[in-house]
């Protein structure tokens, strides 16, 4: 089945610096990844949906000069979150669709970031 | 914006079904109902999803209204690691997924 890879699976750094997290998808093609913020006891927010050779589309709220979504090739989005604060420390979580699939989307299996 | 409703939390004993309803009363007729789940700390899982007919598969069985305003997953054997968060989910083909606050389910041994 479609698998999506997230590293890394957690990262801690300091406040101030930036982050970059990697999604690919191993075994399929996928043009829209989608990037998701989960705080504890929360349920998943959409941040983002991420176009392979073209702009993010952000949620409205979210930041898109903090966090950089670059969706170079057909398996590969990264989320770099930039000048990191620790209210930035939560759990982001990607995941892509798969090609011509109604099958809905495959979730990686999520990054735990902590800002200290 | 979420489409559903369903109960913050529920219980069930090992071995037995696990019902978990969903309200989704507003559904269109394009939107497919979704169910995944979370396990703590990992990603979302795919379950099962449907149109209009109910539907199995290998984890779990979807009833869904006649009028589609509201839809049942049911675990047959629910297992302790069943326990997890259970999202219901409306959705047009190709549109985001937007998670409501989903269903607790704790299985008791």
């Amino acid at each position: 089945g479609a698998v999506v890879s997230q590293h890394p699976s957690r990262v801690i750094c300091k406040s101030g610096t930036s982050v970059k997290i990697e999604c690919r998808s191993l075994d399929f093609q996928a043009t829209t990844m989608f990037w998701y913020r989960q705080f504890p006891k929360q349920s998943l927010m959409l941040m983002a949906t991420s176009n392979e050779g073209s702009k993010a589309t952000y949620e409205q709220g979210v930041e898109k000069d903090k966090f950089l979504i670059n969706h170079a090739s057909l398996t590969l989005s990264t989320l770099t979150v930039t000048s990191a604060h620790p209210e930035d420390s939560s759990f982001y979580i990607c995941s892509a669709r798969v090609r011509a699939s109604n099958y809905g989307y495959t979730f990686g299996s999520g990054t735990r970031l902590t800002v200290v | 914006d979420a489409k559903t409703t369903q109960p913050p939390s529920m219980d069930c004993a090992e071995g037995r079904a696990a019902n978990l309803p969903c309200n989704h009363s507003t559904i269109s007729g394009n939107e497919y109902v979704y169910w995944y789940r979370q396990i703590h700390s990992q990603g979302p899982q795919y379950i099962i999803h449907g149109l209009k007919n109910n539907e199995t598969n290998e984890m779990a069985s979807l009833i869904i209204t006649e009028d589609r305003k509201s839809s049942t997953l049911i675990l047959p054997h629910a297992t302790l690691r069943d326990t997890a968060v259970y999202y219901c989910i409306v959705r047009e083909g190709g549109n985001q997924f937007y998670f409501g606050t989903g269903t607790s389910l704790t299985v008791i041994p």
